[in-house]
């Protein structure tokens, strides 16, 4: 079946501008997980939706970074007045599970490259 | 804070030796380890889950081990291959409920050479 589909894939934005980024997790999963990864580093974590409820925000760099899942199945993660520290690729993860686990299906990514 | 700490350098292994990657933990004591496999331009994928009270696990050529005296994490690979080439996460969750504290290292690049 389908995995986990992100879009869009690679985004340039100047600095100052607002971007959306939108994550299509497996049907059916209930949780949902933003990451951030910069070059080199491991994922760290952004925040957490258990359907539609966002649980835990705690991991979100400035208010100017929002997440939304409204109907529990579809996420978008906003960044507004974009800076260069915003560039990044922005995984997306759902599990079928609330909490994460046994495992956590990542999707591909999308690589935000502020100028 | 807790920590997760891999060695970041990279590893060069030969075709057919086992690697052997090491995660340390700092700081608390999580209720279990998993482990990833990223390659570039591709998001993680799962690859193992050990908890605190299990000593081993294994699946095909991959071991995992969990030391809760030593705070420590062994991933191994036997009978390694060049399709083994890829960057290897640890990455853990303290006890308790929530998804707080998801916590991943910084990942160590295994070059499997021919």
């Amino acid at each position: 079946g389908a995995g986990v589909s992100q879009s869009p894939r690679y985004k340039v934005a100047k600095r100052g501008q607002d971007v959306a980024l939108r994550c299509d997790p497996i049907s059916g999963h209930v949780s949902l997980f933003w990451y951030q990864q910069a070059l080199g580093q491991g994922p760290e974590f952004l925040t957490y939706f258990q359907n539609e409820a966002q649980l835990d925000k705690s991991g979100l760099p400035s208010d100017r970074f929002f997440a939304e899942r409204p109907e529990g199945s579809v996420s978008t993660l906003k960044i507004q007045r974009t800076q260069q520290e915003d560039s990044a690729v922005y995984l997306c993860a759902s599990s079928l599970f609330s909490g994460g686990l046994p495992e956590q299906y990542f999707g591909p990514g999308t690589r935000l490259t502020v100028t | 804070s807790q920590k997760i700490e891999q060695n970041s350098e990279a590893l060069n292994i030969q075709e057919g030796k086992t690697a052997t990657l090491t995660c340390n933990y700092t700081n608390y004591s999580p209720a279990y380890l998993q482990w990833y496999r990223q390659d570039p331009g591709r998001g993680p994928v799962f690859l193992l889950l050990i908890r605190e009270n299990e000593k081993e696990k294994r699946k095909e050529r991959l071991k995992v081990t969990f030391d809760t005296t030593l705070k420590q994490s062994l991933f191994h690979i036997t009978a390694s291959q060049p399709a083994d080439s890829a960057t290897y996460l640890c990455v853990s969750r303290g006890s308790g409920g929530g998804a707080d504290g998801l916590t991943f290292g910084k990942g160590t690049h295994l070059i499997i050479q021919p």
